[in-house]
């Protein structure tokens, strides 16, 4: 079964509202999580490393005030996508890892985000 | 030029056929990832490597660190194999650097 779940799978917003995405890790302890962004037919970008009980790091170009993460816990990291417009409309997807180098990666399921 | 190269972009396929999957990187790595997304957008992570050959089922992928390839292999291909497949690469840090993907279908 699935180890990290991504929560809502769809949603579809209105312009300037804000949307909140929750990434689980279910059965371990993810100190670090990562949140990625996919436009249609191309490859994913990491647009942040979220790490529990600290700022998280974001990647060049990505606005931190657009994009707010909180990583309040060992198990959930969330990502609020703010006063959303068309243009953020895209699938997002997290993945965390195990505490230990050579676990594997576990991917949540992405959530496709439309702003209308 | 992308530091992760996948080829081909694109791959059909009859049912049965063996597929071969390329990735070449250009950087330094601990570890590099194959990862199979499928229509709906779920990522599943099928190897993690750093050297050698892993083998999962039909799947096969080998890494040869000196010459910066990897390699994804299916054999017995079936149409429910039908799937972006991506190979990502860790640069030293938890950090993933993904190539662009290869899309495969396979017809029954």
């Amino acid at each position: 079964g699935a180890v990290v779940s991504q929560h809502p799978s769809r949603v579809i917003c209105k312009s300037g509202t804000s949307v909140k995405i929750e990434c689980r890790s279910l059965d371990f302890q993810a100190t670090t999580m990562f949140w990625y962004r996919q436009f249609p037919k191309q490859s994913l970008m990491l647009m942040a490393t979220s790490n529990e009980g600290s700022k998280a790091t974001y990647e060049q170009g990505v606005e931190k005030d657009k994009f707010l993460i909180n990583h309040a816990s060992l198990t959930l990291s969330t990502l609020t996508v703010t006063s959303a417009h068309p243009e953020d409309s895209s699938f997002y997807i997290c993945s965390a890892r195990d505490q230990g180098g050579n676990s594997p990666l576990h991917f949540g399921n992405g959530t496709r985000l439309t702003v209308t | 030029k992308n530091e992760v190269e996948q080829s081909p972009q694109n791959l059909t396929a009859q049912e049965g056929e063996f597929i071969t999957i390329n990735c070449s990187y250009s950087v330094g790595i601990s570890a590099l990832h194959w990862l199979q997304q499928h229509p709906g957008g779920g990522i599943v992570s099928l190897f993690m490597l750093s050297s050698g050959k892993k083998k999962h089922g039909r799947l096969i992928a080998t890494i040869n660190i000196q010459e910066k390839h990897s390699s994804l292999h299916i054999t017995a291909s079936h149409p429910r194999d039908s799937a972006v497949y991506i190979c990502a690469a860790h640069h030293n840090t938890d950090k993933l650097i993904f190539g662009t993907g290869t899309r495969l279908q396979v017809f029954p």
